[in-house]
């Protein structure tokens, strides 16, 4: 069964960095497109970034556009979000997703428990 | 005009079926569109359902009943997910989702409640 384990949230400043990690296992990581989507708590759910499975292509929200990158290393089957310049309406649940195809525009199959990042002073 | 819009809420009986439905923002076809559904429950990531364009383009999530079936409304320009046989365990939050102009948008969610 596909797993995907999500890493590096917390509590952090307004303006600051934080980068969240997305360890994945039981299937060929590098044969697959990779998102992240967010839910603020109690909303409905945000598509965040999107990556190709070479990395070759990267596509993004307009509420994050120019602040996060989304990233991955395939030899070790991970994922990553650079978040810059946080916002307090970054406060969410994060999802680590995997794409059907190895592209990113398939549509999502399997999520990871999310992590929790809160951006307060 | 948000790109997809769900009713915010839905109520229907054990036993019952339940038509769900995400409307396409005017100028958006929703023929030309793949839909995807997820089911949310409290405290719990999505779980993918099935993805519906044409009864020739469609797919339905590893392990989900056939209850769940998906179509489309053209004279409403909507996708639907249709439950039947509701039962408690349906009840979550639903969301669809279709990539457009480059980017993946999700519709607010429908609060399905089973009563």
């Amino acid at each position: 069964q596909v797993q995907l384990v999500e890493s590096g949230g917390g509590v952090v400043q307004p303006g600051r960095s934080l980068r969240l990690s997305c360890a994945a296992s039981k299937f060929t990581f590098r044969s697959y497109g990779m998102h992240w989507v967010r839910q603020a708590p109690g909303k409905g759910l945000e598509w965040v970034a999107v990556i190709w499975y070479d990395g070759s292509d990267k596509y993004y929200a307009d509420s994050v556009k120019g602040r996060f990158i989304i990233s991955r290393d395939n030899s070790k089957n991970m994922l990553f979000l650079q978040m810059n310049s946080l916002r307090a309406e970054d406060t969410a649940i994060y999802y680590c997703a995997r794409d059907v195809s190895g592209s990113g525009t398939g549509g999502i199959d399997y999520w990871g428990q999310g992590i929790l990042v809160t951006v307060s002073s | 005009q948000a790109v997809l819009t769900q009713p915010s809420s839905l109520s229907a009986s054990p036993g019952a079926s339940a038509s769900l439905t995400c409307t396409l923002r005017s100028g958006i076809n929703v023929g030309t569109y793949r839909i995807y559904w997820y089911q949310q429950k409290p405290g719990s990531p999505p779980q993918y359902l099935l993805r519906y364009k044409s009864d020739s383009d469609k797919q339905q999530g590893s392990g989900v009943p056939s209850r769940f079936s998906g179509s489309n409304d053209a004279s409403a320009n909507a996708g639907i997910l249709l439950i039947s046989g509701l039962q408690s365990e349906d009840e979550g939050d639903y969301y669809c989702m279709i990539w457009h102009s480059g980017a993946w948008v999700f519709g607010g969610g429908t609060k399905l409640t089973v009563l």
